[in-house]
């Protein structure tokens, strides 16, 4: 069964500092990959996508991320973080079940800004 | 368009009584899902639906139900609440070919005491 690892509980950077966030993957085949970002008592939303071709991808609010099949990582970044960008962020897989697409999501990672 | 909603956005329960979660989507979305999040233990899937009439379980369905009567609306059933089952539960959906991409609701949050 597939799974996802997101190493991080929770990071603080500072307003402007670059960020990092990682994810590490199990999963046999060509991974479906995903970043979504929840904000405090609101929803998920889908941050970037990984399907084939290039391996780094870019998403919306400034965020990339790149594919590293040897290393089986998503990893999430952005070169300065704004105070708005305070939140929690899931990794995901999708793997193809019954006709459909079931997303694991990795125990997320929140992230603080200090001003 | 709306996308996905949600009702109620809060509830409190007592242990054993029940309680629907209702979801609707107007994208018309053939794939929908419900997932229960809990504090650091990211999102489990406990049903999904393919297309009106179709259900399947996913990872920890015990104690909820079900159905899909149409397109846009895919309730949850909670019977005989208990303590276990205060999460957080979000309603997602998404089209047939999507690879995965879902859209989310904004979560109802459910106490049962």
């Amino acid at each position: 069964a597939q799974s996802v690892t997101q190493p991080d509980i929770h990071i603080t950077v500072s307003e402007g500092a670059s960020l990092e966030l990682r994810c590490n993957y199990s999963y046999g085949a060509t991974p479906y990959l995903f970043w979504y970002v929840q904000s405090p008592g609101q929803g998920l939303q889908l941050l970037l996508k990984y399907f084939s071709g290039d391996t780094l991808v870019q998403g919306i609010k400034g965020f990339e991320a790149e594919f590293k099949r040897s290393q089986s990582s998503f990893n999430l970044r952005k070169p300065s973080v704004h105070w708005s960008d305070a939140a929690e962020y899931f990794c995901a897989v999708a793997q193809p079940s019954a006709g459909s697409y079931q997303l694991t999501f990795g125990k997320g990672t929140k992230l603080s800004v200090i001003p | 368009n709306a996308g996905v909603t949600q009702t109620p956005k809060f509830r409190i329960l007592k242990i054993g009584q029940s309680m629907t979660l209702q979801c609707a989507q107007d994208m018309n979305h053939n794939y929908m899902y419900w997932y229960r999040q809990d504090p650091g233990m990211g999102l489990k899937l406990i049903y999904y639906s393919v297309g009106a009439g179709i259900t399947d379980k996913g990872e920890v369905p015990n104690g909820y139900n079900v159905s899909r009567s149409t397109t846009e609306d895919f309730p949850l059933r909670l019977e005989l609440a208990a303590p276990s089952q205060t999460s957080v539960y979000f309603c997602a959906s998404s089209y047939s070919n999507s690879q995965g991409e879902q859209f989310f609701g904004p979560g109802t949050r459910l106490t049962v005491l």
